[in-house]
């Protein structure tokens, strides 16, 4: 089985440009999360689709957009880049299982690494 | 409000010393999960373990050994006989039983260098 997916790995922008980074979930996933990690603030959750929706949102400016395709792809975007932005976006998928049973376990992609100058 | 400390920045031993990772952790919920996210140079996390909050049995996997306690609310980690590939950072992170599946609460990460 193929693991998480992410396009491009490394990119470098300028300041007030926008981006767009891909995630290919495993197979089957129909959940995909996205996590922004910075050596200052660590890991943080930015947001998680299901079903093509957005089911949560981390506390990052609207700058910070996301969606998911039909078949649990998904991409999300930076607008107007910051200095701040330079970090690795991390996608992540997991299966969602009805009712309250929750698999809990999070696979991730290697990562999408963003310089802004 | 939820948090996840790991205190430890940076851990340096040498090979085949056990070693252990603190995770101390806070949430109000009864029902939570707590994970253990190995990651490499590559920079993927890869998924060590999950427990769920009613269930503090011990588990060993191999090397690895996690020691979840609720009285002081640590989720600690050892790795016994490390080994040079143990090299990576370990992230501990909590989701709570009513938010969002994709949505952990990570540590900052203990830096674990094995030298041979």
């Amino acid at each position: 089985k193929a693991g998480v997916t992410q396009t491009p790995r490394y990119l470098i922008k300028t300041r007030g440009q926008q981006v767009t980074l891909s995630c290919s979930p495993i197979s089957g996933h129909r959940s995909v999360s996205w996590y922004q990690q910075t050596p200052g603030q660590g890991l943080q959750f930015l947001f998680e689709y299901f079903s093509e929706t957005q089911r949560n949102k981390g506390n990052f400016p609207g700058r910070f957009s996301g969606r998911q395709f039909s078949n649990s792809r998904s991409e999300m975007n930076v607008s107007t880049l910051e200095l701040g932005d330079s970090a690795l976006y991390l996608c992540a998928s997991s299966e969602r299982l009805a009712g309250a049973t929750r698999t809990g376990e999070l696979f991730f992609g290697e990562g999408s690494r963003l310089t802004v100058l | 409000a939820q948090k996840v400390t790991q205190a430890q920045t940076e851990i340096s031993v040498v090979e085949k010393e056990d070693v252990t990772l603190d995770c101390v952790y806070e949430t109000r919920d009864t029902t939570y999960y707590l994970f253990w996210y190995k990651q490499p140079p590559s920079g993927e996390l890869v998924f060590l373990i999950r427990r769920n909050s009613f269930d503090e049995q011990n588990e060993i996997s191999g090397r690895y050994s996690w020691n979840f306690q609720k009285s002081t609310s640590s989720f600690n980690f050892t790795i016994t006989a490390s080994q040079v590939v143990d090299s990576a950072v370990y992230f501990c992170a909590l989701s709570e039983q009513w938010g969002s599946q994709g949505n952990l609460i990570f540590g900052k990460g203990t830096k674990l260098s094995v030298k041979p």
